[in-house]
């Protein structure tokens, strides 16, 4: 079975100030893909980032990167020069072709940029 | 494309009452996901689909739950009698293959 954990439900951090959130995952797979997605206020779940496992380049979008580690099946979000748009819960997530494409979710962490 | 659509955004209804939320999925899409969320439990996934065929419905909490898709561009999820514990948001997903999943924007359901 696929599991993805993420340790730290809650985080802050300064405006401006860069800010890394947690996720490992358990898996058999080879071939899988990761995301992160943001849920702010109006609940609206959004894809932050998508790292296909076959890359060994760590996925970058703007402000955001991941640090993709397989061997230690890590994949950890930086948030550079937070923004206050940045609060919102965040969320790991897996999916592999091999498990029905279903999609397994971390807890989340809740982030709080504080001005 | 409008991305995945869900109606109503929200909805009240008084315990005992027929429920039904909607959806319609990203045009081209083969998978369709329903999702509950709730403070104590986060996301659930409820069951999927693939090609209007369901592939998973093992979190589906029990038999008042009740999901169709009739064809591509449409799926409900139906609770029959709802409960005050089935108050949640409702998401409704949908993706093609293994690339990311397209989230609607939920339904607020508040069974009182």
């Amino acid at each position: 079975a696929q599991t993805v954990t993420q340790s730290q439900p809650e985080m802050s951090v300064q405006e401006a100030e860069t800010v890394t959130l947690s996720c490992t995952y358990d898996t058999s797979e080879n071939n899988y893909y990761l995301f992160w997605y943001k849920q702010p206020p109006s609940r609206q779940m959004i894809l932050v980032i998508r790292q296909e496992a076959y890359k060994q380049q760590n996925a970058t979008e703007n402000r955001f990167s991941v640090n993709f580690q397989k061997a230690a099946k890590s994949f950890s979000l930086k948030i550079s020069d937070s923004q206050l748009g940045d609060t919102a819960m965040y969320f790991c997530a897996f999916t592999s072709a091999n498990t029905g494409n279903q999609f397994y979710f971390g807890t989340g962490t809740s982030l709080t940029v504080i001005p | 494309d409008a991305g995945v659509i869900q109606s109503p955004r929200h909805e009240v209804t008084e315990m005992g009452q027929e429920v039904t939320l909607r959806c319609k999925p990203i045009s081209g899409h083969d998978y369709l996901f329903w999702y509950r969320q709730t403070m104590m439990r986060g996301l659930e996934l409820l069951i999927y689909f693939n090609n209007n065929v369901p592939i998973d419905d093992s979190g589906m909490p029990e038999d008042r739950f009740s999901a169709k898709m009739p064809n591509a561009s449409f799926s409900t999820l139906k609770i029959q009698p709802s409960e005050p514990r089935d108050s949640a948001v409702y998401f409704c997903a949908s993706s093609f293959v293994a690339f990311e999943q397209f989230f609607g924007p939920g339904t607020r359901l508040t069974v009182l």
